[in-house]
């Protein structure tokens, strides 16, 4: 079975500085996308970046940008100069091969930007 | 108009009541979900449609049903409401199959149960 893990609950980072949040991923499988999502504090759900399995190079958008790591099964989450508004819960996201199932998704982290 | 809209937006209700949340979406795409989110423990699938005739169980289906009445509409109902399930319910839908697609959320709903 698919499984996300997202080890950092909270943290905590300085605006203007670069924060990268951990996920890793155990599955079987050779195929499958990788999903972060964003939750600020008015609740909804935004996506910010995808990763597919045989991508060969890092994802990027914008300030955003996945360090995707496939023998160490991590998906990790890099967002550069960061900004005020990018206090939100962080969610990774896993797809299966075939897309016959829903997404998996992580408990989440609680990304605190301070001035 | 959002792609995915969710209502109500916010809902309390008491033990014991039926209550339906209802999900439509303008994004054309067959597969439907409803998940539920608890602090501290991510978003927990309750249940998912791939089609109009499909319906799915996910992991945490006891107390709850759905109906897709059709593939703009996703409903999700919880039969006898208990205080357990105060939570903030999202609906979502993806194109598909592929491993490729990603969801779009509708805002949410924040249920309380009192």
């Amino acid at each position: 079975a698919q499984k996300i893990t997202q080890t950092q609950p909270g943290m905590f980072v300085q605006e203007k500085e670069a924060v990268t949040l951990d996920c890793t991923y155990d599955t079987s499988d050779p195929s499958y996308g990788l999903f972060w999502y964003k939750q600020p504090s008015s609740g909804e759900m935004i996506f910010l970046i995808y990763q597919g399995s045989y991508d060969q190079q890092n994802a990027t958008e914008g300030r955003y940008s996945l360090n995707f790591q496939k023998a160490r099964k991590s998906a990790n989450l890099v967002i550069s100069a960061s900004q005020l508004g990018d206090s939100a819960m962080y969610f990774c996201a896993m797809s299966s091969p075939s897309g016959n199932t829903p997404l998996v998704f992580g408990k989440g982290t609680r990304l605190s930007v301070i001035a | 108009d959002a792609d995915v809209t969710q209502t109500p937006r916010n809902r309390i209700t008491k033990t014991g009541k039926r209550i339906m949340l209802e999900c439509s979406q303008t994004k054309g795409h067959d597969r439907m979900y409803w998940y539920r989110q608890d602090p501290g423990l991510g978003l927990r699938l309750i249940y998912y449609s791939f089609d109009v005739k499909d319906i799915n169980k996910g992991e945490i289906s006891d107390g709850y049903s759905v109906s897709r009445q059709a593939q703009a509409k996703f409903s999700l109902s919880l039969e006898s409401a208990i205080p357990n399930q105060t939570a903030l319910y999202f609906c979502a839908t993806s194109e598909g199959p592929g491993f490729n697609y990603g969801y779009t959320f509708g805002s949410g709903t924040r249920l309380t149960v009192v």
